[in-house]
């Protein structure tokens, strides 16, 4: 069975702070994608890797896929209150997406 | 373009009853997924279709079930329900990539609530 640790599980922070959150497994996975959820909302896809070692830049959002394809890193720099959610990543395969528990960020204004 | 449509939104089943819930894809989407999310275990795999075809499925008991029809709309189905049921119910369709990764779009959910 393939399985994604997340940590940390919950983060609070200060607008304008540095985070990094973390996606680990001992399995490789052909993609990694990471995504945000909004309450009352479903998860919105914000970034999909693919190749060991890349990395992809959104904004102030930077996202890293580990050169063995079994981990990834989202760093948030400059956080604001709208960063606020629940990210989660997900590991491609098989035709499903296995999903990490989740890091609830809070950004506190 | 439309997004992915889930309905009802909400909805509260007592114990026992069965539930259906709907998915309506993207357009020209063929592939529909449907994923269980709860606060304790996150999103869990239920079962994906493609072409009316389950690809593939979750470890989920036999009383959840699913179906997709010719126009890649999909329903799921819940039989005998338990109070471990109640939980927020995503469908999501889906493109491949070029790199050949799968993006997944999802619904806003449905709610179900177990009595």
């Amino acid at each position: 069975t393939q399985l994604l640790e997340q940590s940390p599980q919950f983060l609070s922070i200060q607008e304008g702070e540095n985070l990094t959150v973390y996606c680990n497994s001992s399995s490789v996975f052909s993609s990694l994608q990471w995504y945000r959820q909004e309450p009352g909302e479903g998860p919105v896809l914000l970034v999909t890797v693919v190749t060991g070692g890349e990395v992809k830049k959104l904004k102030r959002l930077t996202f890293q896929f580990g050169d063995a394809r079994k981990d990834s890193s989202l760093h948030i720099t400059a956080a604001q209150p709208g960063d606020t959610g629940l990210y989660l990543c997900a590991g491609g395969s098989n035709y499903k997406l296995t999903f990490g528990k989740g890091t609830l960020l809070t950004v506190n204004p | 373009k439309a997004g992915v449509t889930q309905t009802p939104r909400y909805l509260i089943k007592t114990r026992g009853q069965q539930v259906t819930l709907s998915c309506s894809p993207i357009s020209g989407h063929r592939s529909v997924s449907w994923y269980q999310q709860t606060p304790g275990q996150g999103l869990q795999f239920l079962f994906e279709y493609f072409s009316e075809t389950q690809r593939n499925k979750g470890n989920f008991p036999g009383r959840f079930s699913g179906r997709q029809f010719s126009n890649s709309r999909s329903e799921m189905n819940v039989s005998t329900l338990e109070l471990g049921d109640s939980a927020l119910y995503l469908c999501a369709s889906s493109s491949t990539l070029s790199s050949g990764a799968n993006v997944l779009t999802f619904g806003a959910g449905s709610r179900l609530t177990v009595l």
